[in-house]
């Protein structure tokens, strides 16, 4: 069973671009989480979907926006760049759903995005 | 609201020392707990968990955890650790009656370095 993938595993852009990060999550799982992570502020949640539609949202800027498709596979989207979005972005794909969803959740490599 | 503490960002040991993780949430209402660790540069992995029953779970790889609930805790420990047991470790709560609400909440990490 292949795992979560996510690409591009790496990429550099500059302040004021926007970037596009694309996840696939496992086969049958419908629920998508995007985290970024740094090194100061550990794991922090962005949203997940579930069945195409946003179901939580964390406290990040308006820059930062997601959408799920029908086959599950998710995109997030940062416009225009700041520094501070250098960061890995991790995905991560569970069952979703009241009685399947325990709350674990399979991760993703990561995309890591250095802004210059 | 829910938070998760994790006692110590670094833990520096010996190999073949024993080590302990430790990890506090903060509400007492039913819970899903979970270690995750993550490899340098990689994404985060399941290590184990507890959902109910047995207070006691335990990895394939040697760790093991106890929920603890009149301590609202839930340490990870390792009788003899090794240099490949390096990594970030993760402990994250879910709400057991959260409902299509149910997310993990994460701790900051704990970095263990495991030297010869």
């Amino acid at each position: 069973k292949a795992g979560v993938t996510q690409t591009p595993r790496y990429l550099i852009k500059t302040r004021g671009q926007q970037v596009t990060l694309s996840c696939s999550p496992i086969s049958g799982h419908r629920s998508v989480s995007w985290y970024q992570q740094t090194p100061g502020q550990g794991l922090q949640f962005l949203f997940e979907y579930f069945s195409e539609t946003q179901r939580n949202k964390g406290n990040f800027p308006g820059r930062f926006s997601g959408r799920q498709f029908s086959n599950s596979r998710s995109e997030m989207n940062v416009s225009t760049l700041e520094l501070g979005d250098s960061a890995l972005y991790l995905c991560a794909s569970s069952f979703g759903g009241v009685f399947a969803n325990t709350g674990e959740l399979f991760f993703g490599e990561g995309s890591r995005l250095t802004v210059l | 609201a829910q938070s998760v503490t994790q006692l110590d960002s670094q833990v520096p040991v010996f190999e073949e020392a024993p080590v302990e993780l430790r990890c506090n949430y903060s509400s007492s209402v039913s819970v899903y707990l979970f270690w995750y660790v993550q490899y340098p540069n990689q994404g985060l992995q399941l290590l184990l968990k507890y959902l109910s029953g047995s207070t006691l779970v335990k990895s394939i790889n040697g760790f093991e955890a106890e929920f603890n609930k009149s301590q609202t805790s839930f340490h990870l420990r390792k009788p003899s650790v090794h240099i490949s047991d390096t990594a970030e470790y993760f402990c994250a709560v879910s709400d057991a009656n959260a409902g299509n609400n149910r997310k993990l909440i994460w701790g900051l990490g704990t970095s263990l370095a495991v030297n010869p």
